[in-house]
């Protein structure tokens, strides 16, 4: 079965430091990747996708992500972290099989220290 | 404003209730979700739905129902058969039938029962 984990649970990092938050994933075909935010009590908001072509993929607030096959991985980050940015990050593996499912992880509390 | 909507925003039911989460887009995407969100969990599909009057069972489905007589509405009961209801609903929708889209999400609601 697919699957995403998500290894940080909580991160910490300085404003103005750069952020890297880990998302490895198990899916037997060609993947599609998203990684969302989310505010206490909101909904997601979707802040990139990859589906196929350049492995390195832009997204909305300053965040990429890079897609490496040969591990497995989606991993997100963004040069210079800004306070506004603390939230939690969920990676997500969509599931062709199962119609247009898609399958997150735990999730990563991101802290960002002034 | 093009959107998903749930209301309300929070919801306090009593042991034993039935109660309906309502959820609605005028994004006029064809697929519809409900997911439950715990703490440390991530987000497990309840139920979805990619066309009008059908839709299929997600993760965990018992212990809830939908309908989906509209395009634009995707409501969910929690029955009185779910053991351990309280938790945060999250509605989303995708615009794509087939193949994969990203999903977007609602503000979500917040169910207490006790």
């Amino acid at each position: 079965a697919q699957s995403v984990t998500q290894p940080d649970i909580h991160i910490t990092v300085s404003e103005g430091a750069s952020l890297e938050l880990r998302c490895n994933y198990s899916y037997g075909a060609t993947p599609y990747l998203f990684w969302y935010v989310q505010s206490p009590g909101q909904g997601l908001q979707l802040l990139l996708k990859y589906f196929s072509g350049d492995t390195l993929v832009q997204g909305i607030k300053g965040f990429e992500a890079e897609f490496k096959r040969s591990q497995s991985s989606f991993n997100l980050r963004k040069p210079s972290v800004h306070w506004s940015d603390a939230a939690e990050y969920f990676c997500a593996v969509g599931d062709m099989e199962y119609g247009n499912k898609l399958v997150f992880g735990a999730g990563t509390i991101l802290r960002v220290k002034s | 404003d093009g959107g998903i909507t749930q209301s309300p925003k929070y919801l306090f039911r009593k042991e034993g209730q039935n109660v309906t989460l309502s959820c609605e887009q005028n994004l006029n995407h064809d697929a519809m979700y409900w997911y439950r969100q715990d703490p440390g969990q991530g987000l497990r599909l309840i139920y979805y739905s990619q066309i009008v009057n059908d839709f299929q069972k997600g993760d965990i489905a018992e212990g809830y129902s939908v309908s989906r007589e509209k395009k634009e509405s995707f409501p969910l009961t929690v029955t009185s058969a779910q053991k351990n209801p309280t938790a945060f609903y999250l509605c989303a929708s995708s615009p794509r039938l087939a193949g994969l889209g990203e999903q977007y999400f609602g503000p979500g609601t917040r169910l207490t029962v006790t």
